[in-house]
């Protein structure tokens, strides 16, 4: 079974302070996902990455950044947070155009 | 732009009561659907998907889903709910754009209440 792991399910972080969010998958996958998802809004992408070194912004990029080091791990940035990035982080990985396996979830609370 | 429709955002049914969402998609060319639950407190998984073949799929738990192209949908179907079906139902959609990354739109979500 594929697995995506993330580091932390829960987070409460203070408006201003620089956030990791970490996800790490077992698969060999080569594209990783970052979504935000917020009641009535479902799940909405933030950046995605189709190999090591490689980004590409997704619908909703502002604010965010993204780091792939290694070919497992997926690392979502926030350089300063702010109230309206409260939300549930879901990461996921694929291979090719198959199906998306998504990690458990973080949810971050910024106050 | 892309975009995918999920008509109801609440639903609520007592068991045995069947079961359909409405999902519908703007996109003209090639699609993959999919329709994904996340039960209370667990991770978003795959309940079934459509790529090609029979437009009619099934998928786990008796789930399944009719993929209409001449009406953009792929509306999800369950003859008969139990109260373990109560969970949240996104349909998402690949767009066969030309490149090789599955980047998905997803709807906004169906909340499902199972009454016993």
């Amino acid at each position: 079974d594929v697995k995506v792991t993330q580091s932390s399910r829960y987070l409460v972080k203070r408006t201003g302070e620089k956030v990791f969010l970490e996800c790490v998958q077992d698969m060999d996958h080569e594209n990783m996902f970052w979504y935000r998802q917020d009641p009535g809004l479902g799940l909405r992408l933030i950046y995605f990455s189709y190999d090591v070194k490689m980004k590409e912004k997704g619908d909703i990029p502002e604010g965010y950044s993204v780091s792939r080091e290694k070919k497992e791990r997926f690392s979502l940035i926030l350089e300063s947070a702010s109230t309206n990035q409260t939300s549930m982080y879901l990461c996921a990985s694929t291979a090719g155009l198959e199906t998306q396996y998504f990690g458990p979830g973080t949810r971050l609370l910024v106050l | 732009a892309q975009s995918v429709s999920q008509h109801n955002h609440h639903v609520i049914l007592s068991e045995a009561a069947s079961l359909e969402l409405g999902c519908n998609y703007s996109y003209g060319g090639t699609v993959n659907l999919f329709w994904y639950v996340q039960y209370p407190g667990q991770h978003l998984q795959l309940l079934l998907k459509y790529f090609s073949g029979d437009p009619l799929v099934k998928g786990i738990k008796g789930f399944e889903a009719e993929f209409i192209k001449s009406k953009f949908s792929f509306n999800l179907r369950k003859p008969s709910v139990q109260w373990s079906d109560t969970a949240e139902y996104f349909c998402a959609v690949n767009a066969h754009s030309g490149g090789a990354t599955n980047k998905l739109i997803f709807g906004t979500g169906t909340l499902l209440a199972v009454q016993p």
